[in-house]
């Protein structure tokens, strides 16, 4: 099946720093890939939609300048957290898909910690 | 506003009996429902689809049911297994892509041996 590789799977910074996760298809060509975020106990939260070579499309709320995120390839779209801050820490999750018509897959996560 | 509802945030089925996972949504426009399963520390994994013009699904041990008029859906697991014991996602999406896929709260399963 699909696999999508998600990495670091979990990771602490300090506060003021910046933190890169990567998503990638592994064995198809994401032409979407989604990133969420989950706060503990609670639903996923989609955060923006990344498209392979054009701007991300973020969802109401989310500070574009804050999440930069990048689809540079078929199969690789990171997200960096800018200036991190404690309120930051959460788990983050990319998923991807290869055509409009295929179901989500999704990666293993990113568990952020800032201290 | 909550989209995607799914009630009940906890369940525990005795093992080799049925496991009726509940989901309500909102939305009219939804014409795909998907559930997906998860584990602590992992991302979820996509169980089962279906579509808007279907009332039932059927794969394996799983089949979701769907009632539009009473916009609800249901995921039910026989015989259920310890192995089936993670949190349940509800989701849906509008169109005939899956963006923007909206997920309800989760249900944690836990399947008792």
């Amino acid at each position: 099946g699909a696999v999508v590789s998600q990495h670091p799977s979990w990771v602490i910074c300090k506060s003021g720093t910046s933190v890169k996760i990567e998503c990638r298809s592994l064995d198809f060509q994401a032409t979407t890939m989604f990133w969420y975020r989950q706060f503990p106990k609670q639903s996923l939260m989609l955060m923006a939609t990344s498209n392979e070579g054009s701007k991300a499309t973020y969802e109401q709320g989310v500070e574009k300048d804050k999440f930069l995120i990048n689809h540079a390839s078929l199969t690789l779209s990171t997200l960096t957290v800018t200036s991190a801050h404690p309120e930051d820490s959460s788990f983050y999750i990319c998923s991807a898909r290869s055509t409009a018509a295929s179901p989500l897959h999704f990666g293993n996560g990113t568990r952020l910690t800032v201290t | 506003d909550q989209q995607v509802k799914q009630n009940s945030p906890s369940l525990s089925v005795q093992e080799g009996r049925i496991s009726i996972l509940n989901c309500d949504y909102t939305n009219s426009m939804f014409d795909y429902f998907l559930w997906y399963k998860k584990y602590p520390a992992e991302g979820p994994t996509f169980l089962i689809s279906i579509s808007s013009i279907k009332d039932k699904n059927e794969d394996g041990r799983f089949t979701v049911f769907l009632n539009k008029s009473a916009k609800h859906l249901s995921l039910h697991i026989v015989p259920s297994q310890p192995g089936d014991s993670a949190v349940y996602f509800c989701a849906a999406s509008v169109g005939t892509s899956y963006d923007k896929v909206i997920f309800g709260p989760g249900t944690s399963l836990s399947v008792i041996p």
